[in-house]
């Protein structure tokens, strides 16, 4: 089975903190994404990432910033924490698949971050 | 520009009783569609997709979902609820057209199964 797990479930910062979220995934996938989840929002894309030390900007991505420099694993960064930041962090991964077919995302459990 | 629409914020069932779930999607392609259901405090787990082919996608835990292009919905059913499948509900579309590979998201149906 793929897994992705994600560096901490719960975490609390303070406004104005640098804040690193980890992802790793075990299936050797070339696509990995960062998402986040507000209630009413559903899923918004901040960042995706074509392969190693490739990203791509998505809906959301001011006040953002991520890095892979491993193909296993995608951070995502905070560079200086805001209250509005507060919300659930998904992380997914995707291989590629071959012909014409688009493989399933899978997903970490989520980071839930509460920015004080 | 791609979207995915879920018209209905929450669906209540019975258990027993048959379930739908809505989605509709715009793409200017052919879409890729999913649904993936999320329990308390969890990542997505994938139920099903449709690519191409049959239009009735059969998935995991009985799920199963029907695409039909001239509406341009992908509704998920299930033919008898049970209480465990309460849970958040996502629909997700990528166009084959659009270049970038990542999933556009519905924001989400809850579902509740009463007993």
């Amino acid at each position: 089975d793929v897994k992705v797990t994600q560096s901490s479930r719960y975490l609390v910062k303070r406004t104005g903190e640098k804040v690193f979220l980890e992802c790793v995934q075990d299936m050797d996938h070339e696509n990995m994404f960062w998402y986040r989840q507000d209630p009413g929002l559903g899923l918004r894309l901040i960042y995706f990432s074509y392969d190693v030390k490739m990203k791509e900007k998505g809906d959301i991505p001011e006040g953002y910033s991520v890095s892979r420099e491993k193909k296993e694993r995608f951070s995502l960064i905070l560079e200086s924490a805001s209250t509005n930041q507060t919300s659930m962090y998904l992380c997914a991964s995707r291989g590629l698949a071959s012909g014409i077919s688009y493989n399933e995302q899978f997903f970490g459990p989520g980071t839930r971050l509460t920015v004080l | 520009a791609q979207s995915v629409a879920q018209p209905e914020d929450q669906v209540n069932v019975a258990e027993g009783n048959p379930l739908t779930v809505k989605c509709t999607y715009s793409v200017s392609g052919n879409p890729y569609l999913f649904w993936y259901v999320q329990y308390p405090n969890r990542g997505l787990q994938f139920l099903l997709k449709y690519i191409t082919g049959d239009n009735l996608v059969k998935g995991s835990y009985g799920f199963e979902a029907e695409f039909n292009k001239s509406q341009t919905s992908f509704h998920l059913k299930k033919p008898s609820a049970l209480v465990s499948d309460s849970a958040l509900y996502f629909c997700a579309v990528r166009d084959d057209e659009q270049a970038g590979t990542a999933l556009i998201f519905g924001k989400g149906t809850t579902l509740s199964v009463s007993s």
